[in-house]
């Protein structure tokens, strides 16, 4: 059975600080993991897809890094517009169109 | 550019009623998904279609029926409401694949 577990649940960061988020998946057969951003009372948002380890993709202030176990959501000098929940999901090999997602991290960025 | 769209927003039910969640998608993707949304257990897929005309049961479909009406619509029924379907309901859609799906706002709904 897929699993994917994202850590830590919450976290609370300074402007400017930066951190990393963590997805840590089992899967039989990764095609693709991707990473989302939710803001509160909407649907998710795509932001990333990682097909393969060693990949990075950026956008703006995020960066998403993938090896055989793990992906890293990097942020780089928040800011509070970053604040959302941030959630991670896999696609596997032979799981037709599914996507098994994990509980997300609810990040807030103060001032 | 709607994307996808869901109604109601959301809903109230008394145990036992029934109700259809309606999706519509106008980005002429293959590939739709009911998914359910509840604290601590993330997104749980309930129902998908891969193409017009065909569905399949995801994670936690029991309670539930769907219909895929043509290709922008998918439609999700609850036959007779439990107050454990109380949740946050998404549609979504994708091209062929799940690569980067579109979500809509959700259905916030309440079985009392």
């Amino acid at each position: 059975e897929d699993q994917v577990t994202q850590s830590p649940e919450a976290l609370r960061l300074q402007e400017g600080e930066s951190s990393s988020l963590n997805c840590s998946y089992t899967v039989s057969g990764l095609r693709g993991l991707f990473w989302y951003r939710q803001d509160p009372g909407k649907g998710p948002e795509f932001l990333f897809t990682l097909y393969s380890a060693g990949e990075e993709k950026e956008k703006e202030r995020l960066k998403a890094t993938l090896t055989k176990k793990e992906s890293f959501l990097h942020i780089t000098a928040p800011k509070p517009e970053d604040s959302a929940t941030y959630l991670c999901a896999v696609h596997r090999t032979g799981g037709g169109n599914k996507l098994t997602f994990g509980t997300g991290t609810q990040l807030k960025v103060e001032l | 550019n709607a994307g996808v769209t869901q109604t109601p927003k959301f809903q109230v039910l008394k145990t036992g009623q029934s109700m259809t969640l309606q999706c519509a998608q106008d980005m002429n993707h293959n590939s739709m998904y009911w998914y359910r949304q509840d604290p601590g257990m993330g997104l749980r897929l309930i129902y998908y279609s891969a193409s017009e005309g065909t569905t399949d049961k995801g994670e936690v479909p029991n309670g539930y029926n769907v219909s895929r009406l043509n290709k922008r619509e998918f439609s999700l029924r609850l036959e007779s409401a439990a107050p454990s379907q109380t949740s946050v309901y998404f549609c979504a859609s994708s091209d062929v694949g799940p690569w980067g799906y579109t979500f809509g706002s959700g259905t916030r709904l309440t079985v009392v």
